[in-house]
């Protein structure tokens, strides 16, 4: 089925450095979500984005919504160990139409 | 943000029997509940998409007489894997989808991790 392209696909990064993950697609979606994966558990959700050019923080994270909606990035300020883990991000149109996910990021922290 | 609960956590099973996996969205009503597979390392594959007192929409290459979907409630979707064999044992993860604010947002159960032997 379609899948978002995301990129990296793998980063190993210093505690403290800033990362930036994107994600983007060859249709136009109205909803872009970014998820975080840990080993054993189900993705929980970061953030949500609705509208072209919006920009949410959420602690440390950031993300924004494509002025095209066709793309997404994230980025994560100041990592610490805790940051480690799988980042999906997942755009869907309306209704009961499911996510389309990417491939996702896996994040690695070294102390 | 909103919770889904699944139940069991885990499951170990013999080959041939039937597993039933719950999925409940705790603090919002869930227009749509979705069923995802996950091998490791890989991302999560869509098995079906179930609207409340509707017949679930399998993906194809789901076998719908395998996979039982039930969707009685706004806040309860069941997942029966019916004469489960080593080759079902996966980490499977309902998710949910509600209004919240005025905007749909969706969120995933911590998983079930099921093992036929």
């Amino acid at each position: 089925g379609q899948q978002l392209n995301q990129s990296p696909q793998s980063m190993f990064i210093q505690e403290g450095e800033d990362v930036s993950m994107n994600c983007t697609s060859s249709s136009i979606f109205n909803t872009w979500l970014w998820y975080k994966q840990e080993p054993g558990e189900g993705p929980v959700l970061l953030i949500a984005l609705y509208k072209a050019g919006e920009l949410t923080s959420n602690g440390r994270l950031t993300a924004q919504f494509g002025i095209t909606r066709k793309d997404s990035f994230l980025n994560i300020s100041a990592s610490i160990p805790s940051d480690v883990g799988i980042y999906f991000c997942a755009g869907f149109n309306s209704g009961n139409t499911p996510l389309v996910f990417g491939k996702g990021t896996r994040l690695s922290v070294i102390a | 943000g909103a919770v889904v609960s699944q139940h069991p956590s885990w499951v170990i099973c013999k080959s041939g029997t039937s597993v039933k996996i719950e999925c409940r969205s705790l603090d919002f009503q869930a227009t749509t509940m979705f069923w995802y597979r996950q091998f490791p390392k890989q991302s999560l594959m869509l098995m079906a998409t179930s609207n409340e007192g509707s017949k679930a929409t399998y993906e194809q290459g789901v076998e719908k007489d395998k996979f039982l979907i039930n969707h009685a409630s706004l806040t309860l979707s069941t997942l029966t894997v019916t004469s489960a064999h080593p080759e079902d044992s996966s980490f499977y993860i309902c998710s949910a989808r509600g209004l919240r604010a005025a905007y749909n947002e969706q969120f995933f159960g911590p998983g079930t991790r099921l093992t036929v032997l």
